[in-house]
């Protein structure tokens, strides 16, 4: 079935190293959702891209959907303690109207002060 | 809104025992998704209802699970008997009706279980 891998599956950065994580997909994609995870939390969304070649910027996280649509990203420019977690990608397909999330295998990031 | 809403929040059983799971859906959300998160499977989708009807259980491991909705604001997911493999997170999340868009899930805190 439909695997969405990432890579890497752990970062270690220094507090304002730059930090990105890459989500691979061997059959085109049509859609990806992002959400994190704090340690011991839940998965909370961030965003979503539909497009190809989109990108989109919430603050510090840059996201971006590639042109073939097999792959996305998601960088974050001068990591803070704050952004420790787990970053996964999802691909959304719909099904009856509604979204069956397909979850990528996640990449544990730690930010080190 | 107070999210989605588990219990229990923890749950430590011994081999052998029923284990019941609930969630309390967002007011108003049409989906509502059972998920079971481990270090070596990562995030897996159990099963999901739409409008309290099952849509999809091809993710439930076997007939030892079992989930229901009743109504539209709560699920059970219940595995009896329980194994020791079973012990992950299980999470509920929800989602409004897509209307032929990719709608977000809001996650519940989730059910850390333990089976010894």
């Amino acid at each position: 079935g439909q695997q969405v891998m990432q890579i890497p599956q752990y970062q270690h950065v220094q507090e304002g190293e730059d930090f990105t994580t890459y989500c691979n997909s061997s059959t085109t994609l049509s859609n990806i959702q992002w959400y994190k995870q704090r340690p011991g939390g839940h998965p909370v969304f961030l965003i979503q891209l539909v497009k190809s070649g989109e990108v989109k910027k919430q603050k510090r996280l840059t996201f971006q959907f590639g042109e073939a649509k097999k792959n996305s990203s998601l960088h974050i420019t001068a990591t803070q303690t704050t952004d420790v977690g787990t970053y996964f990608c999802a691909e959304a397909r719909l099904t009856g109207g509604g979204n069956k999330l397909t979850f990528g295998t996640g990449t544990q990031l730690k930010v080190e002060l | 809104d107070a999210g989605v809403i588990q219990s229990p929040r923890h749950e430590v059983t011994e081999m052998g025992q029923e284990v019941t799971l609930r969630c309390k859906p967002i007011s108003g959300h049409d989906y509502l998704f059972w998920y079971r998160q481990t270090m070596m499977r990562g995030l897996e989708l159990l099963i999901y209802f739409n409008n309290n009807v099952p849509i999809d259980d091809s993710g439930m491991p076997e007939d030892r699970f079992s989930a229901k909705m009743p109504n539209a604001s709560f699920s059970t997911l219940k595995i009896q008997p329980s194994e020791p493999r079973d012990s992950a997170v299980y999470f509920c999340a929800s989602s409004a009706l897509g209307r032929g868009t990719y709608n977000e899930q809001f996650f519940g805190p989730g059910t850390r279980l333990t089976v010894l």
